[in-house]
């Protein structure tokens, strides 16, 4: 139970171009998604935290008109990646939780990620 | 605001037990997990503790200190397929909700 998938599981394109990276809960129904970034030797970074049918709530620093997320159904979050540049190169991996945010379920179940390269 | 620090690297022998420690200062502190990321892989869920004491799940333990913001993991009979990074990860409040914070992770290698 609670696997999560990521799709696509790579992409490459070119700079100036969208890319739109799909997160979906398979078996469980995902009240809170969280999208992440990881750097190589890196941790991962949280970007943005979304609860299904609300607005994503954004860390600092990270540009919410650049990354725009939808958590259009309790099984599916999109994030995608507008104008893309070539240090937005990385690992996107996307989480599901099917508590809320700071609740006694919210433990997070990953996604396989997403590895961008920007050219 | 909050902090995650855990070793960078750790060897261990195959057959062998080791621990790996995180420490944290985490404002508003309600959890703390263990993910396994394998190289190249998204992290998986390993422990979540909340209340002191020692949580037992097969080969992996993981033990915490609420009053000290200390945890660690503990991994038995290790195999060589255990080689991987273990993220330590604390949960409390910035800005106003709760978020769980990543350490950098502890790189284990087990070796013969």
């Amino acid at each position: 139970g609670a696997v999560v998938s990521q799709h696509p599981s790579w992409v490459i394109c070119k700079s100036g171009t969208s890319v739109k990276i799909e997160c979906r809960s398979l078996d469980f129904q995902a009240t809170t998604m969280f999208w992440y970034r990881q750097f190589p030797k890196q941790s991962l970074m949280l970007m943005a935290t979304s609860n299904e049918g609300s607005k994503a709530t954004y860390e600092q620093g990270v540009e919410k008109d650049k990354f725009l997320i939808n958590h259009a159904s309790l099984t599916l979050s999109t994030l995608t990646v507008t104008s893309a540049h070539p240090e937005d190169s990385s690992f996107y991996i996307c989480s599901a939780s099917p508590g809320l945010a700071g609740g006694p379920r919210e433990t997070q179940y990953f996604g396989p990620g997403t590895r961008l390269l920007v050219l | 605001g909050q902090n995650i620090d855990q070793p960078t690297e750790m060897t261990a022998t195959e057959g062998a037990i080791v621990q790996i420690n995180c420490t944290y200062q985490t404002s508003g502190f309600n959890g703390l997990f263990w993910y396994q990321q394998h190289a190249g892989e998204a992290p998986t869920f390993l422990s979540y503790n909340v209340l002191d004491g020692l949580e037992e799940k097969g080969r992996f333990s993981s033990f915490l200190s609420r009053s000290k913001g200390y945890s660690y993991l503990l991994l038995k009979e290790l195999q060589m397929k255990d080689s991987a990074s273990y993220l330590c990860a604390a949960r409390g409040d910035s800005g106003g909700y709760q978020k769980v914070t990543f350490g950098i992770g502890t790189k284990l290698q087990v070796i013969p």
